[in-house]
């Protein structure tokens, strides 16, 4: 199992430009989400999904969108690129998770460095 | 609110010493509460899980539920320790603490 793969692994944008970050898991989890992560901050939850077709915003969605068309793949759009969104992203994804009746362990994976200038 | 503190940024011990990451909470209801690693250039992968009562790479974290902690612990501290520590209660809400970073000197 190849796990959680994100493409690319790193990024340059400049301001106003778009891009869609990919994600990808092969463990038939129902569950996907996308963390950014600052330094000093922890990880912010953008995105969530509980399935095919079922998306839904976390703590910090402003300048993302997510679809989710199959159970495999949930990529993250950034439509209009700013500074702020200078971040490195992580995918993960689970089998249960938030608001479940249970939580299990993220699988994550290995990240994409994004700058934006 | 639903909230985890970890209050060392940086925690720098020798090898062989003990050393102990602290983490606290303020959560609705009973997270189920995890520790992640994140080594040097690799992802973030599971460490323990409470619910487990696992001992992994010689971890082990205790919960106190009238302090609302969940400290990680280890007796004897190696190298291959270095790492950056999260703390991640879960549940209806899933947040992930600040972050520690664990420096082990030689």
């Amino acid at each position: 199992n190849a796990g959680v793969t994100q493409t690319p692994k790193f990024r340059i944008l400049k301001i106003g430009q778009s891009m869609t970050l990919q994600c990808t898991q092969d463990m038939n989890h129902n569950y996907m989400y996308w963390y950014r992560q600052d330094p000093g901050m922890g990880l912010k939850l953008i995105y969530y999904s509980v399935g095919a077709g079922i998306t839904d915003k976390g703590e910090v969605p402003n300048g993302y969108n997510v679809s989710r068309s199959t159970t495999e793949d949930f990529p993250l759009r950034l439509e209009l690129a700013a500074p702020s969104q200078t971040s490195v992203y992580f995918c993960a994804s689970s089998y249960s998770g938030q608001g479940a009746g249970s939580t299990d362990t993220q699988y994550f994976g290995p990240g994409t460095r994004l700058t934006v200038l | 609110a639903q909230r985890v503190t970890q209050p060392e940024k940086l925690l720098s011990v020798f090898k062989g010493a003990p050393v102990e990451l602290k983490c606290n909470y303020s959560y609705s209801g009973s997270p189920e509460l995890f520790w992640y690693v994140q080594y040097s250039r690799q992802r973030l992968q599971l460490l323990l899980r409470h619910i487990s009562r696992e001992s992994i790479k010689g971890f082990t974290a205790d919960l106190n539920k009238g302090e609302t902690s969940f400290h990680l612990k280890k007796p004897f501290a190696q190298e291959e320790d270095s790492a950056m520590y999260y703390c991640a209660p879960q549940g209806g809400k899933l947040i992930f603490g600040q972050g520690t970073e664990l420096s082990v000197k030689p």
